[in-house]
């Protein structure tokens, strides 16, 4: 079956701390990998994507991810989290097939301590 | 360049009433589709079409329909709401399988309640 898992639900860090999200997920064929991110009341915002070639991808506003196939994880990361970061973060896998369908985690909510 | 719009933002409905989600898209993509998002759930798939005329079912379809008359539009309707039909409602657009490394573009959502 295909499926993201976010382990964590909420992450609590403080401001100018290093940041890792995991995420993990389950398709059957080569995955493409997103990560989106969910500031209060508004849509989803990219940050990054992977497809093919180098296994760590930069993003967005200082965000990078890294593919590891023999994990199945695709976990996001930041050296130093602003306070303008809290949000909340999706993991997504998909292809082509219907539609461009993306699976999506459940989300991990990130807060920042001043 | 609008990108993905959608319309209203939010939206109080009666059980029983029916309604229409409006989605609208400017960059000409063949991909378009619904999801709704739940708390602790992520966004699950509704409903979604690869071009004109062709719609098809997603992971969470019963209680709606969709239509893709133009490239430009892809509506929701709900045909009799339901408290369980509460949610916010996302639509998304992503150019077809000539585009590689693309990904899909989202509006800013739907907040639809039900009482």
């Amino acid at each position: 079956a295909q499926s993201v898992t976010q382990p964590d639900i909420h992450i609590t860090v403080s401001e100018g701390a290093s940041l890792e999200l995991r995420c993990n997920y389950s398709y059957g064929a080569t995955p493409y990998l997103f990560w989106y991110v969910q500031s209060p009341g508004q849509g989803l915002q990219l940050l990054l994507k992977y497809f093919s070639g180098d296994t760590l991808v930069q993003g967005i506003k200082g965000f990078e991810a890294e593919f590891k196939r023999s994990q199945s994880s695709f976990n996001l990361r930041k050296p130093s989290v602003h306070w303008s970061d809290a949000a909340e973060y999706f993991c997504a896998v998909g292809g082509w097939n219907q539609g461009g369908k993306l699976i999506f985690g459940q989300g991990t909510e990130l807060s920042v301590k001043p | 360049n609008a990108g993905v719009t959608q319309t209203p933002k939010f939206q109080v409905l009666k059980t029983g009433q029916s309604m229409t989600l409006q989605c609208a898209q400017d960059m000409n993509h063949e991909y378009m589709s619904w999801y709704r998002q739940d708390p602790g759930m992520g966004l699950r798939l509704i409903h979604y079409s690869v071009g004109a005329g062709i719609t098809d079912q997603g992971e969470v379809p019963n209680g709606y329909n969709v239509s893709r008359s133009t490239t430009e539009d892809f509506p929701l309707r709900l045909l009799s709401a339901a408290p369980s039909q509460t949610s916010v409602y996302f639509c998304a657009s992503r150019p077809g399988t000539g585009g590689l490394n693309t990904e899909a573009f989202f509006g800013q959502g739907t907040r639809l309640t039900v009482v």
